[in-house]
């Protein structure tokens, strides 16, 4: 299984909108409404933002929501806040009954 | 409250076996759904999936490491141990276990080093 494709890097201002997206194939991403989205700080473990597609966690901002379409999820951060600056993962269920993650996108506030 | 911990090696030679623990608390992996699984991240690198434990013993691998891997658990223990057998140098990472199916807790991860 190939690890789903990330942006390598997005930025944006405080207070902008942005979105990661996380592309995958009909065998994970396209076929389950099993994605998740991970935050990780430097020197950190990651934390789970969104799981089955669209959901999150309790005590997680509603400045963090996630979709998808076709083979493709997407994690969107409105009002961007400085702390919100992480690296940023997504991660499928697949089709031969494992997970794969994506590559990673750090994301910079600028 | 759960919590996750990782213990074992910091530093392992090549071609030795890796074996790591992840002691757990605030779960019980007898429960129905549940499982724990582990995740591994080479300095400055993604995160990679490795393996997964369920409630009912089923096991699921990484296809490109499943020769090399092997996860039990301890239920009465709490725990759960990842082995990895043939370790290089391209195996030195942060190795996590993590709370499933979503990974929504997950161990403060501890670094194995492979080096002679």
């Amino acid at each position: 299984q190939s690890a789903l494709t990330q942006p390598a890097s997005v930025s944006g201002s405080p207070g902008q909108s942005i979105a990661i997206s996380c592309t995958g194939t009909s065998s994970d991403v396209g076929g389950y409404n099993y994605v998740s989205w991970y935050q990780q700080h430097p020197g950190k473990a990651p934390k789970l933002m969104i799981y089955d597609v669209s959901n999150r966690p309790s005590g997680v901002s509603n400045r963090f929501s996630g979709s998808k379409s076709g083979n493709t999820a997407s994690l969107t951060i409105s009002g961007l806040q400085a702390e919100d600056e992480a690296d940023y993962y997504c991660s499928s269920y697949t089709n031969s009954t494992t997970w794969v993650f994506g590559g990673g996108t750090k994301l910079t506030v600028l | 409250q759960i919590t996750l911990k990782e213990s074992g090696p910091t530093l392992v030679k090549p071609k030795q076996t890796l074996t790591l623990t992840c002691t757990f608390s605030g779960f019980s992996l007898s429960t129905s759904g549940v499982g724990v699984g582990w995740i591994r991240q080479p300095p400055g690198k993604a995160l990679e999936w490795l393996a997964l434990i369920y409630w009912d013993d089923d096991k699921r691998y990484s296809p490109s490491l499943k020769s090399r891997l092997t996860i039990t658990k301890d239920t009465s223990k709490n725990q759960v141990v990842l082995t990895m057998t043939n370790m290089d140098p391209v195996d030195t990472a942060t190795y996590y276990c993590a709370h499933s199916p979503v990974f929504d807790y997950w161990g403060q991860g501890t670094l194995v080093t492979v080096s002679s």
